[in-house]
């Protein structure tokens, strides 16, 4: 079964470029998470979906961040215009509601604006 | 609110030193606890759960059990190998309606040979 597959792996961008960021989550899985991590502020979640509806985005950092998760099988994480403090590496992770909750982690998207 | 602690890090240990990781948790009702781990390179992945109180949650030699009368969940192992060099991250369920985890600020373990 495959896991959340993100794209792409690694992003170089100029500042003030717009950056996308993609998620597929697990099939059957109705909640969906993105995470940024850095070594300065360790893991933090910036939004997340139930049903593909934005329920929690007090973790944007700022306007120039917005999320959509237009169906079931996938959402994005757009910056724009990127600055360089946006350099870190961003996680998708989905879960099922109910249950235990546990969490299901993509392998990131290392993201570099110079 | 739900918050977890975890301890500080990072810690270094010899291949098959034991290997405890303390994490303190608060919150209102009784949620499920997970660790995760975060090789290097990689995203986080579940290493073990426990959902009720006195659960012991299992995985790759490595324990922890839910202790609701001191709100903890020690990670255990009894003798670690290089493999386990990663960071490790202490995680609250959620409680009520939301569906997030909050997690711990994670702790890295390097082992040497």
């Amino acid at each position: 079964d495959a896991g959340v597959i993100q794209s792409p792996r690694h992003e170089v961008t100029e500042m003030g470029q717009e950056v996308t960021l993609r998620c597929k989550p697990i099939s059957g899985h109705n909640s969906l998470f993105w995470y940024r991590q850095t070594m300065m502020r360790g893991l933090e979640l910036l939004i997340y979906f139930n049903n593909n509806v934005p329920i929690d985005d007090s973790g944007m950092p700022e306007d120039r961040f917005s999320a959509k998760m237009p169906n079931a099988s996938f959402s994005t994480l757009k910056i724009q215009p990127s600055e360089p403090r946006d350099s870190a590496v961003y996680f998708c992770a989905s879960s099922r509601q109910g249950g235990s909750y546990e969490q299901y982690f993509g392998p990131g998207t290392r993201l570099t604006v110079t | 609110g739900n918050s977890v602690t975890q301890m500080e890090g990072p810690v270094t240990l010899s291949e098959e030193a034991f290997l405890t990781i303390n994490c303190t948790y608060t919150a209102t009702g009784y949620p499920s606890l997970f660790w995760y781990v975060q090789y290097p390179g990689e995203g986080l992945q579940l290493l073990l759960k426990a959902t009720k109180a006195d659960d012991k949650g299992s995985n790759k030699g490595f324990e922890a059990t839910y202790r609701k009368e001191t709100t903890s969940f020690h990670l255990e192992k009894g003798s670690v190998q290089v493999s386990d060099s990663a960071v490790y991250f202490c995680a609250l369920g959620p409680i009520g309606a939301n569906s997030k985890l909050t997690f711990g600020k994670g702790i890295t373990l390097s082992v040497r040979p």
